[in-house]
């Protein structure tokens, strides 16, 4: 049983803040990862994908994975008060046949 | 940007019922998968399907369930006799073919609620 694990939160950050959301997986052999973005009633969006050890940037957010640890982060840099929602840490399997979803971690930002 | 399309949005039955969801995935992307999300639990996977038949399906989905995709455009999910723990979000995804770690596409959703 391939298992993704996430904080449920609530996180809460005030606005302009740094947000940093964690996930572990439990599939060693896992070799894409990707954070959805998913507001309440709505379907997840992709945020990022990453696929190498280290860190991944694009705008406000960076991905940093850690295959070794079996370890998946999201930062969010100058959190915003739309930034509120559930973030979703996804993993698939090597044959990209099934993507298996963490729990979820909440995130609100404050004004 | 092209997307992923489901209807209906929202879906009431009975129990007992069959249901059929419908998707239309993004153009041309070749894999596709229905996930589930119970209100307040996680995004559960279903079934992923590729070249007409099914890849992969994990333990929910029994012999309740079936996909087709009668023609080039739908992708169908259908639940031949509803139960109440049915109840749930059903998202439709899909991906195209370049890398395997490509990314899921999601569609909207459709809530189905068994009565």
């Amino acid at each position: 049983q391939k298992e993704v694990e996430q904080n449920s939160g609530p996180l809460s950050v005030p606005e302009g803040a740094i947000a940093s959301l964690n996930c572990t997986y439990s599939d060693r052999g896992s070799q894409s990862f990707f954070w959805y973005r998913q507001y309440s009633g709505k379907s997840p969006e992709l945020i990022m994908s990453i696929y190498s050890n280290g860190d991944k940037e694009d705008g406000r957010f960076t991905a940093q994975l850690n295959k070794a640890s079996q370890y998946v982060s999201l930062l969010i840099r100058d959190s915003q008060p739309s930034d509120s929602a559930t973030y979703l840490c996804a993993v698939n399997d090597n044959a990209g046949n099934m993507l298996t979803f963490g729990g979820g971690t909440r995130l609100m930002v404050k004004p | 940007e092209p997307e992923v399309t489901q209807t209906p949005s929202h879906q009431v039955t009975q129990m007992g019922q069959e249901v059929i969801l419908r998707c239309v995935p993004i153009s041309n992307h070749l894999y596709f998968y229905w996930y589930r999300q119970i209100l307040g639990q996680k995004v559960e996977f279903l079934v992923s399907f590729y070249n007409n038949e099914i890849s992969e399906k994990s333990e929910i989905f029994d012999d309740q369930f079936s996909v087709e995709r009668p023609d080039g455009s739908n992708f169908t999910l259908k639940i031949r006799s509803t139960k109440l723990e049915d109840s749930a979000m059903y998202f439709c995804a899909s991906r195209d073919s370049e890398r395997i770690a490509s990314p899921l596409h999601f569609g909207n959703g459709t809530r189905l609620t068994v009565t």
